[in-house]
């Protein structure tokens, strides 16, 4: 069972306009929220995160959105760049407790 | 500061076979996770090493263990090689508090069974 869904597998986008990545959870018990952004032959990093008692985050140009009623969170880039470009996974846990749980991510590509 | 380091980077194994993959956490941390990434799919959870004890295991087979040692660094075998054990296989070093947070993840080890 696929408790946390990234529908689109791939998303391309313009350089300098905004990236919106989506995702869908079905466990309710989840309460903390993570983007993770992988390059080739890298392992994932961490972008950025959010708690379930918030609805919005911003880091720089990275913002994610929490929406609990409908299960549903997205990370928006603006502007996005070249260097975006990569595959971002949908992260959810539940704190206290030692596992993460990964969507299946979805490709960016910027082009120029 | 070196990051979290997995060896090695390939592997082929056949059916059947054992294998044991290792990892050495970032410096200053003691926690280490183990998770598999098979072909187009996130990374899912195996298990979790703190203090040399497993803490908390994903849903995986018996066939997946693993072991911490003194220095914090890990293993993780697979025995009883399937097909469907080829994947990637990354670990990732965390400090305890916020274990859900900031996972640094090492590169991986591409594992192959034919």
């Amino acid at each position: 069972d696929q408790q946390v869904k990234q529908n689109s597998p791939s998303l391309s986008v313009q350089e300098g306009r905004i990236s919106i990545l989506n995702c869908d959870y079905t466990n309710s018990m989840f309460d903390y929220f993570l983007w993770y952004k992988k390059y080739p032959a890298e392992g994932p990093t961490f972008l950025i995160s959010i708690s379930s008692i918030k609805d919005k985050n911003e880091d720089g140009r990275f913002t994610v959105f929490l929406n609990k009623s409908a299960k549903h969170l997205s990370l928006h880039i603006v502007p996005s760049q070249p260097g975006d470009s990569a595959v971002y996974f949908c992260v959810a846990a539940i704190q206290g407790a030692q596992k993460l749980v990964f969507g299946q991510g979805t490709r960016l590509t910027i082009n120029p | 500061d070196a990051g979290v380091t997995q060896s090695p980077t390939h592997l082929i194994k056949t059916r059947g076979q054992q294998v044991t993959l290792r990892c050495s956490p970032k410096s200053g941390h003691d926690t280490v996770s183990w998770y598999q990434q098979a072909l187009g799919q996130g990374p899912q959870f195996i298990f979790q090493y703190y203090e040399e004890e497993e803490r908390q295991r994903g849903n995986f087979p018996d066939r997946f263990s693993g072991h911490q040692f003194p220095n914090y660094s890990s293993e993780l075998n697979v025995n009883a090689l399937l097909l469907g054990d080829s994947a990637l296989y990354l670990c990732a070093s965390s400090t305890p508090g916020r274990l859900d947070e900031k996972l640094f993840f090492g590169s991986g080890t591409q594992l192959s069974v034919l």
